[in-house]
């Protein structure tokens, strides 16, 4: 089974900042690779996929990189709403594995 | 726009089993690839299974193979996920999630339905 291993688990920052979550593939997943947002209390939604397209209705201050098994998301100019648990997932090869999670919060 | 709802909470005891249930309306149903995922409070999003309902042949993550089944009924767009031999730590959040695109990403997805063991 491939493992996804995100890092940091938790990030401290404030509003107005840039921040970057990085995701690593066990072994390599081509650009089969979701990021979502999971606000507390809700269920998670689909920010990007493929690595680096962003869904409709996501704003660009998101964005995604790699291929094979190193990926990052940035969002530039952090918001309030933006202050959420953040998970990667490979949709790549069965069985279809997510990160552990990086929680990010108000510094 | 496609809408997923889900049944409601459950109190099981430990040893019995659960179903839980996703109606699904918008898009493609028997096309679609539907999974489900557990989220144990607190903690991360685990991906127990899932299938594509016009085809059947459910996929299961490793640690659910043998104590999860997962199916569809076409006619009435519901997914099912019913889990068996509860025990305490099966106390979660449990989300019906599904990809409309040929793959097993996840587009859209349920509010979650909370499943509770205890005696």
């Amino acid at each position: 089974d491939i493992q996804m291993t995100q890092s940091p688990s938790t990030l401290s920052a404030s509003v107005g900042d840039r921040v970057t979550i990085t995701c690593r593939a066990s072994q390599s997943i081509r650009r089969g690779l979701a990021w979502y947002r999971q606000s507390p209390g809700k269920a998670p939604s689909l920010l990007i996929s493929e690595a680096s397209v962003l869904e409709n209705g996501v704003p660009s201050r998101f964005s995604g990189s790699g291929s094979g098994t190193e990926f990052t998301l940035v969002i530039t100019s952090l918001q309030p709403g933006d202050f959420a648990t953040y998970y990667c997932q490979q949709y790549d090869r069965f069985p279809y594995s997510f990160g552990q999670g990086t929680k990010v919060e108000i510094k | 726009q496609v809408q997923l709802v889900q049944s409601g909470a459950e109190v099981k005891k430990p040893g019995s089993s659960v179903k839980v249930s996703c109606k699904a309306s918008g898009g493609t149903f028997s096309t679609s690839a539907i999974s489900w995922v557990r989220q144990v409070p607190g903690e991360g999003l685990q991906w127990m299974g899932g299938l594509i309902p016009g085809l059947g042949g459910a996929l299961y993550a490793r640690l659910f193979q043998g104590r999860v089944d997962i199916t569809a009924d076409t006619s009435t767009h519901i997914a099912y996920m019913e889990l068996h031999s509860l025990r305490p730590d099966d106390t979660a959040i449990y989300y019906c999630a599904r990809g409309d695109r040929n793959d097993w990403r996840l587009e859209f997805w349920g509010q979650g339905t909370l499943v509770t063991v205890s005696s």
